[in-house]
């Protein structure tokens, strides 16, 4: 596709319930990066995959936050036993290369709401 | 602690005028600074990006200026229209790693 995109756009779903969110990003670009962009915040650094490994996941909150890249393309974000406070904006980037001089291509997000 | 900080946290302009929005950041070792402009419900889009050695850098209506000894950057915008409505991003990378640490961003609003 021309852009990175993300699915499902909106995500509501129960406490306690597991979660899967799906980032495709451009065709080509090996690095991807995950993010957390609450109401009137920045977007807040998740996870960093180069090709199909995790090359820093220092920003997952906790142990209920697991991202994988299997084949270095498709991404999928996955939350277990979600909580109220993970409701928020969820975005995915992908760039060229994993120098942090690349410019990041950022998807649409996807809005996930904990009830 | 690295840091970034944009001020002010909104800002509305009425169209046709310039705007100045500021970020101070502490992260180092300093790598590059981004400046984004996220729309409402989209993805950030980046206007620019400086390295150290860069002290401004336009993006047509957008000029960007880096001071990296006072760890200061600035995003101009001229003759504002309608579209640049919008939250500005600062993004400021470190030397060691591929971390970005964000500001919370400057929402601006032009009027007509």
């Amino acid at each position: 596709g021309a852009g990175v995109s993300q699915t499902p756009s909106n995500k509501v779903t129960e406490k306690g319930k597991y979660v899967e969110l799906r980032c495709d990003p451009i065709s080509g670009h090996t690095a991807l990066y995950w993010y957390r962009q609450s109401l009137g915040q920045g977007p807040e650094f998740l996870i960093y995959f180069q090709g199909t490994g995790a090359a820093d996941d220092s920003g997952l909150p906790n142990d209920r936050f697991f991202a994988v890249r299997p084949e270095g393309s498709v991404s999928t974000l996955k939350i277990q036993r979600t909580e109220r406070g993970d409701s928020a904006v969820y975005l995915c980037a992908s760039s060229f290369g994993g120098r942090n001089t690349d410019t990041q291509y950022f998807g649409p997000g996807t809005r996930l709401t904990v009830l | 602690k690295n840091q970034v900080e944009q001020s002010p946290q909104s800002l509305i302009i009425l169209e046709g005028k310039n705007c100045t929005l500021q970020c101070n950041y502490t992260v180092s070792p300093f790598s590059n600074l981004r400046w984004y402009k996220q729309d409402t419900g989209r993805g950030p889009v980046s206007l620019t990006i400086m390295t150290f050695s860069e002290n401004t850098k336009s993006n047509g209506r957008y000029t960007a200026t880096l001071d990296a000894d006072t760890k200061q950057s600035s995003l101009h915008i001229t003759a504002s229209q309608l579209s640049d409505s919008a939250s500005y991003i600062c993004v400021v990378s470190a030397r060691n790693g591929n971390q970005f640490y964000f500001g919370t961003g400057t929402s601006l609003t032009v009027i007509p």
